[in-house]
């Protein structure tokens, strides 16, 4: 089964500063047939479900702020909140679909400091 | 606009069975894979199983394997998941997931295993 490994479990923030989080994979999540790193990034707000915010590693989903970026390849990514907004305040999940089990990390909370 | 819609959560006893629904709309249903993705009480997320697009090919997480049963009715536009032999530790909320990055949720259906 490929792990994933999130860090920090949780970061305070303050308003317009960044937020980074880390998620590593315990495998290669980068395809050679297609040359695609199989790692997206959800968000996920008290009481509601899990939403897309990036795929292919890098990729924004439609409608998502430009505030949110994905970067990384092979086993090492990183979600950053370029200036954190009040909206944000979430955990967050990164998620192989490499292969399956398919798997998440274990989630990063993030607060407003 | 893609909706995912569950239903069929609810109380039971150790040992029980559900199954749980969800009907999917705005998207051509049998042009994707789809999953179940479940999440315990205060807890990260979790999936469960996937179905191919014509529902020949499934996937289980260990724990449920030989409890749980996915499948699907393209003509309905229906994902499925057969839960028997259910524990305490299968408590959690239970969504329907679009894959392949999930992109699309549902609000989730709460599965309660308890005496």
């Amino acid at each position: 089964d490929i792990v994933m490994t999130q860090s920090p479990d949780s970061l305070a923030v303050s308003l317009g500063e960044r937020a980074t989080i880390n998620c590593k994979s315990s495998q290669s999540l980068l395809s050679n047939s297609d040359n695609k790193n199989y790692l997206a990034w959800l968000q996920q707000k008290p009481g509601q479900p899990p939403k897309l915010l990036i795929y292919w590693a890098s990729t924004r989903e439609s409608g998502v702020p430009d505030r949110f970026s994905g970067s990384g390849s092979g086993t090492d990514f990183t979600l950053t909140i370029s200036s954190l907004q009040a909206e944000d305040v979430a955990v967050y999940y990164c998620h192989q679909h490499y292969g399956t089990p398919l798997t998440f990390g274990g989630g990063t909370k993030v607060e407003i400091k | 606009e893609v909706q995912l819609v569950e239903s069929g959560g609810g109380l039971v006893q150790p040992g029980g069975s559900l199954r749980l629904s969800c009907a999917a709309s705005g998207f051509t249903f049998s042009n994707h894979w789809m999953s179940w993705v479940r999440q315990a009480p205060g807890k990260g997320l979790e999936w469960v199983a996937n179905i191919n697009r014509d529902g020949s090919e499934e996937s289980y997480v260990d724990s449920v394997k030989g409890r749980f049963t996915i499948s699907r009715d393209n003509a309905k536009n229906s994902l499925f998941l057969q839960m028997n032999s259910l524990r305490a530790e299968d408590t959690a909320v239970y969504y329907c997931a679009r894959q392949y990055y999930f992109d699309h949720w549902g609000q989730g259906t709460l599965v309660t295993v308890s005496s």
